[in-house]
């Protein structure tokens, strides 16, 4: 069973604040590593798949970076505005020794931001 | 962008009874469709991979015989919880990857559909 972790698990910020939370995953067997927001009521959505150690990408307000040789990846979210509360997952895809596709996510971290 | 609906999103059974779940691609074609499910503080576990036009892959402790998953076209793949008891209630969701695109292997996901067994 692969390990992924997230922290923190929740989180509130007021609007304006950057924020930044974290995903730790398996070091070794690296494919890539995935960033999901989720929003309530609503499907996850992709926002990266981070393929290179030392890869930064971006979207608008929100940045993630990745590290695969410690085995972590931090999501940046600069000037949170309200529509970011979601739920941030990460997931980190691994092949079975059948050759199967299968992503792991984490627990997630809820981030809300307060008006 | 890919769309996946996926019905019904909320569903509230009595116990004994089998419940039957939809995953559509609207507009890509989806050879292998994702099934997850989530408790509640859990991260989103895999239950089950769902090949069209051949038998599902079932994760170790998932019961192929009380979630039968059927995937008969390349739009859409159906989970259905037979006999569903207390303990079957959750939050299911289901996801695809874009076979043309591939997508970098990202997956698109359905909306959920929270399942209440009474």
């Amino acid at each position: 069973i692969l390990n992924v972790e997230q922290s923190p698990q929740s989180l509130h910020v007021q609007e304006g604040d950057s924020t930044n939370f974290t995903c730790s995953f398996p070091s070794s067997n690296f494919y890539a590593l995935h960033w999901y927001r989720w929003e309530t009521a609503k499907s996850p959505e992709a926002l990266f798949v981070m393929t290179l150690n030392g890869d930064e990408k971006k979207k608008g307000r929100i940045s993630a970076t990745l590290n695969t040789k410690e085995g972590y990846s931090y999501l940046y979210i600069k000037g949170s505005q309200p529509e970011d509360s979601a739920t941030y997952l990460c997931a980190f895809p691994a092949y079975s020794g059948a050759g199967s596709y299968q992503l792991t996510f984490g627990k997630g971290t809820k981030l809300s931001v307060i008006p | 962008g890919a769309v996946v609906s996926q019905h019904p999103s909320r569903v509230i059974c009595k116990s004994g009874t089998s419940v039957k779940i939809e995953c559509r691609s609207l507009d890509f074609q989806a050879t292998t469709m994702f099934w997850y499910r989530q408790f509640p503080k859990q991260s989103l576990m895999l239950m089950a991979t769902s090949n069209e036009g051949s038998k599902a892959t079932y994760e170790q402790g998932v019961e192929k015989d009380k979630f039968l998953i059927n995937h008969a076209s390349l739009t859409l793949s159906t989970l259905t919880v037979t006999s569903a008891h207390p303990e079957d209630s959750s939050f299911y969701i289901c996801s695809a990857r874009d076979d043309i695109t591939g997508g970098g292997e990202k997956l698109f996901f359905g909306s959920g559909t929270q399942l209440s067994v009474l």
